[in-house]
C-alpha cells in the first residue's frame, strides 16, 4: 500500500515554463488537496476537491489549477511559473471532504523557479 | 489575517521533560483542532485531534488541550523523546458548518528540538 504519492521528488524550472506536479492516492479517498509549505508562513491550500469532478479554491490559488477526473489521481499545474512559486508542494487526501477527517500527505514535491 | 497563531517558532526541552507547545485562533466559528506532526523531507502526518465538545484529549504521552473562552490550545508531550523532535503544526476547521467546512487552516508551525 503506497498511500499517496507525488512527482517529481524535486525540479528545477525556468521561469515561464509551464509544470505538473503530479499525486496519486490509492486509499479511495474522497477528499484531496494541494498545499505549499513556505519557510515562516506554514501550510497554506491551494486548491482542493470534495470528489472526483469537482474543485475549489483555496487560501493562495492564483497560477494555479487543477483536475479531478477521477478519485486516484489530483494534478496540479502551474501554467506558466515564477520565481514566488518556488515552494515545497504538498499533496494530501482525506476519506471524507472535510477539515476534522485526517488528512493523508504524500512526501512532497520541492519546486525551484528560477 | 492570520487566523491560526503559533508564536514561538522553535522549543527546545530535554529528554524526559515536558514539551509544551502553544496556539492561538482568531476564528469564532472553528470547532476542531488538529495537530500535525513533520519530520524533515516528509510530508506532515496526523497526531491529535479534540473537537470543542471537549477540553482535553489524550493520546499516550500526548494530550492537548483546549480553551475556547481564551481561543487557546496546546499539546503536552510526557515525557519528551528525541524522536519527538519535529515540527509541529496546529490546524483548525469550523466542521460541519456549511460550504467552507472542507478548509484546514494551519498555524505558521513550532519546532520541536528534544535533547538528550
Amino acid at each position: 500500500i503506497a498511500g499517496i504519492t507525488q512527482a517529481p521528488t524535486s525540479q528545477i524550472l525556468a521561469a515561464g515554463r509551464r509544470m505538473t506536479l503530479r499525486c496519486t492516492q490509492d486509499m479511495r479517498h474522497n477528499a484531496m488537496y494541494w498545499y505549499r509549505q513556505d519557510l515562516g508562513l506554514g501550510l497554506r491550500l491551494i486548491h482542493y476537491s470534495n470528489t472526483a469532478g469537482t474543485t475549489g479554491k483555496g487560501e493562495v490559488p492564483d497560477g494555479y489549477s487543477v483536475s479531478r477526473a477521477n478519485t486516484d489521481d489530483f494534478p496540479l499545474t502551474l501554467a506558466s511559473a515564477v520565481p514566488s512559486q518556488t515552494s515545497v508542494y504538498f499533496c494530501a487526501s482525506s476519506l471524507i471532504a472535510g477539515g476534522w477527517d485526517t488528512q493523508y500527505f504524500g512526501p512532497g514535491t520541492r519546486l525551484t523557479v528560477l | 489575517d492570520q487566523q491560526v497563531k503559533q508564536n514561538s517558532p522553535s522549543l527546545s526541552v530535554q529528554e524526559g521533560r515536558i514539551s509544551i507547545l502553544n496556539c492561538d485562533y482568531t476564528n469564532s466559528m472553528f470547532d476542531y483542532f488538529l495537530w500535525y506532526k513533520k519530520y524533515p523531507a516528509e510530508g506532515p502526518t496526523f497526531l491529535i485531534s479534540i473537537s470543542s465538545i471537549k477540553d482535553k484529549n489524550e493520546d499516550g504521552r500526548f494530550t492537548v488541550f483546549l480553551n475556547k473562552s481564551a481561543k487557546h490550545l496546546s499539546l503536552h508531550i510526557v515525557p519528551s523523546q528525541p524522536g519527538d523532535s519535529a515540527v509541529y503544526f496546529c490546524a483548525a476547521t469550523p466542521g460541519n458548518s456549511g460550504g467552507s467546512n472542507y478548509k484546514l487552516t494551519f498555524g505558521k508551525g513550532t519546532l520541536l528540538t528534544v535533547n538528550p
